[in-house]
């Protein structure tokens, strides 16, 4: 979908960096969600976020923070406290009315060795 | 919280044949019902979606059906085609205010040509 802009595509870190992931919207969404996916697996939600300055740990938040200064963007930062942070990383946004699916941007695959 | 359990993991038909993907949901509250489709290494892509008055909704060669009282909801792909194989993921949506959102942990669908 163009309205969600994840960058990079790719990213190599080494072990013990932070790194940030980029997700930027134009779909005036309100709602904006992080999810992990692992080879052959589903979606486990991160962090989410229903209006600016405001968010909520998912599933699995450890070792990942989130901000949300701007409706447009919700960068992740995948700090040296998660321990296996080799990933594919989606960001997703939603209006939060009603019946209002996910949108999905491309994905950022985070390789850390 | 709400729970959604995907069956089966796995599903390989024959080309031009029916294939079947259902979900279980736990929370009544549950009222909106997307659909996703993930080719590798790309996005998931909303296919079709279902509102909890509707028993029933179809496009094209897609359909998805809903059983509230049951609580499960599946999609049925008839004529299939090589091209649908990939990744299917169901999720329940409650829209009140707020969106929660729970995925199924999703069906790998091969299309034998």
């Amino acid at each position: 979908d163009g309205g969600i802009t994840q960058s990079p595509k790719y990213l190599f870190r080494k072990e013990g960096q932070n790194v940030t992931l980029s997700c930027e919207q134009n779909l005036n969404h309100d709602a904006m969600y992080w999810y992990r996916q692992d080879p052959g697996q589903g979606l486990r939600l991160i962090y989410y976020s229903q209006i600016v300055n405001d968010f909520q740990k998912g599933d699995i938040a450890e070792g990942y923070s989130v901000s949300r200064e701007k409706k447009e963007s919700f960068p992740l930062t995948v700090t040296s406290a998660q321990k296996n942070p080799t990933a594919f990383y989606l960001c997703a946004s939603s209006s939060t009315g009603v019946d209002s699916p996910l949108h999905f941007g491309n994905g950022t695959r985070l390789t850390v060795t | 919280g709400e729970n959604v359990e995907q069956h089966p993991s796995t599903l390989s038909v024959q080309e031009g044949d029916s294939a079947v993907i259902k979900c279980t949901y736990s929370d009544s509250a549950s009222n909106y019902f997307p659909w996703y489709k993930q080719e590798l290494g790309k996005r998931p892509q909303l296919i079709i979606d279902i509102r909890s008055n509707v028993g029933e909704k179809k496009d094209q060669r897609i359909a998805v059906t809903l059983n509230k009282t049951a609580k499960h909801f599946s999609l049925h792909i008839t004529e299939t085609q090589p091209e649908d194989s990939a990744v299917y993921f169901c999720a329940a949506i409650f829209s009140g205010g707020y969106q929660k959102v729970t995925f199924g942990t999703g069906t790998k669908l091969q299309v034998i040509p």
